[in-house]
C-alpha cells in the first residue's frame, strides 16, 4: 500500500523567502504524486501534479515540485514566499486505480 | 461549473441528533468521495461512490454513519446518532475518473459542531 510523510506539521517562512515543503512517499510500482493547497474555510485545490516525463512540474501560483525517484520525494517549493501563500499544503499519492492517499498537511505561515 | 456545493456550510447539534450533510458533484463525474478532517487524524477517506454505488467505505467510522447517492447529481452522509467526536469538517470531492492523473475537486466543506 502507498503512504505519504510530510516532514513538519508547520513552516514559517519570512516574505520574500524560499518556501521549501517536503513529501516523501512510498510505493512498490510507479506512483501519481499532487499537492494540494487549502486555504482558510475553503476545500482543498489541486496545486499540480506528477504523472509520467518531465520530472520538474510547474503549478499555479508560482509553486513547483520535482520528482525525485531515488529519494522516493516530492518536495514543493515557491522562490519567493507571498503573504496570500499562507495556507495548508498536503502531499498525496496514488497508484493505479487506487483513491488519493494524503500526508498529514503541513501548515505554511508567512511573516512580514 | 459550479463546483462541488456542499450544504449546509456549518451545522450546529446536541449529542444524540441526527445529522445529514449534502453534497452536489460536478455534472459528467462518475466518482464522489467523502472524506473528515480533523486536527488530530488529518484528512481520511470514508466512503466512494462510481456511477452512485458505493466502492469501498471501509473509512466510514462505525454503523452510526451511512452515505448515499440515490442520483448522479446528489449524496447524503447521514450521522444517526451524533457523538461530540464527530466534529470534524467533512467535504465531498468528485472526479471524472478514479485513478491515475485525474483530479479530485473538492467541495468547500460542512463543519459540524456536536454539543
Amino acid at each position: 500500500a502507498q503512504s505519504v510523510t510530510q516532514l513538519g506539521s508547520h513552516v514559517s517562512v519570512s516574505e520574500g523567502a524560499l518556501v521549501l515543503l517536503r513529501c516523501n512517499y512510498s510505493s512498490s510500482v510507479p506512483p501519481y504524486l499532487f499537492w494540494y493547497v487549502q486555504y482558510p474555510n475553503q476545500g482543498l485545490q489541486l496545486l499540480l501534479k506528477y504523472t509520467t516525463g518531465a520530472t520538474l512540474v510547474k503549478g499555479i501560483n508560482g509553486f513547483e515540485a520535482e520528482f525525485k525517484k531515488s529519494e522516493t520525494s516530492f518536495h514543493l517549493t515557491k522562490p519567493s514566499a507571498h503573504m496570500s501563500d499562507a495556507a495548508e499544503y498536503f502531499c498525496a499519492v496514488r497508484t493505479g486505480n487506487t483513491p488519493l492517499v494524503f500526508g498529514k498537511g503541513t501548515r505554511l505561515s508567512v511573516i512580514a | 461549473d459550479a463546483g462541488v456545493i456542499q450544504s449546509p456550510r456549518h451545522e450546529v447539534t446536541e449529542m444524540g441528533q441526527e445529522v445529514t450533510l449534502r453534497c452536489k458533484p460536478i455534472s459528467g463525474h462518475d466518482y464522489l468521495f467523502w472524506y473528515r478532517q480533523t486536527m488530530m487524524r488529518g484528512l481520511e477517506l470514508l466512503i466512494y461512490f462510481n456511477n452512485n454505488v458505493p466502492i469501498d467505505d471501509s473509512g466510514m467510522p462505525e454503523d452510526r454513519f451511512s452515505a448515499k447517492m440515490p442520483n448522479a447529481s446528489f449524496s447524503t452522509l447521514k450521522i444517526q446518532p451524533s457523538e461530540p467526536r464527530d466534529s470534524a469538517v467533512y467535504f465531498c470531492a468528485s472526479s471524472l475518473r478514479s485513478g491515475g492523473t485525474d483530479t479530485q475537486y473538492f467541495g468547500p466543506g460542512t463543519r459540524l459542531t456536536v454539543l
